[in-house]
């Protein structure tokens, strides 16, 4: 039962562009939601968090918006970096209850020089 | 200030042996989190545990798997008698408390052959 889906495997996008990485959840006791950032044979790295009470964050080039309405989540890179070429996770959680984390299946971005 | 350390990095054990991952937290962090990471899927949670105390093992499989997280030294993910199919990459996450943001280790590789 797959409570965080990201239904894009791969992505995409020329040097400069902007890269949108979307995520929806069927879950809504869901109120907390993070992206990770992994590289090969590395663990997952923190990159950005919303809480449910907000619909936008924005930390230098990397912007999360939440749409809990429509239980979707999108994380915009812009402009896009080669060195940002990684898999992006994302991954929701009900706060106080721990980083129980249900995390997509991860969204593969290249950045093409 | 170390993050989260995870030994050994690779681990290959035959089939029917045992298997234990080691998880140091970072510094001051009280909350650990198993996740397994199979082939071509993303993260699942396995176990969330604080000093001493299981919390949430609703992730881990009911036979054969164990976790432990004692006053003193690591956390520690036992799998016994493994098979094929416990082949995956092991993450362990921590939290300073169980609502912010978790940092990973860089995983575990167990292959059974």
């Amino acid at each position: 039962d797959q409570q965080v889906k990201q239904n894009s495997p791969s992505l995409s996008v020329q040097e400069g562009r902007i890269s949108i990485l979307n995520c929806d959840y069927t879950n809504s006791m869901f109120d907390y939601f993070l992206w990770y950032k992994k590289y090969p044979a590395e663990g997952p790295t923190f990159l950005i968090s919303i809480s449910s009470i907000k619909d936008k964050n924005e930390d230098g080039r990397f912007t999360v918006f939440l749409n809990k309405s429509a239980k979707h989540l999108s994380l915009h890179i812009v402009p896009s970096q080669p060195g940002d070429s990684a898999v992006y996770f994302c991954a929701a959680s009900r706060t106080n209850t721990g980083n129980q984390f249900y995390f997509g299946t991860g969204t593969s971005l290249t950045v093409i020089p | 200030n170390a993050g989260v350390m995870q030994n050994p990095r690779h681990l290959v054990r035959r089939r029917g042996q045992e298997a234990r991952l080691r998880c140091s937290p970072m510094k001051g962090h009280s909350h650990v989190y198993w996740y397994r990471q199979l082939p071509e899927e993303g993260l699942k949670f396995m176990v969330y545990l604080q000093k001493e105390n299981i919390i949430d093992e609703s992730g881990m499989p009911k036979e054969r798997f164990s976790a432990e997280f004692p006053k003193e030294g690591p956390s520690i993910l036992r799998i016994q008698q493994v098979v094929r199919g416990d082949s995956a990459a092991y993450f362990c996450a921590s939290s300073l408390t169980g609502d912010t943001e978790a940092f990973f280790g860089q995983g575990t590789r167990l292959t059974v052959v």
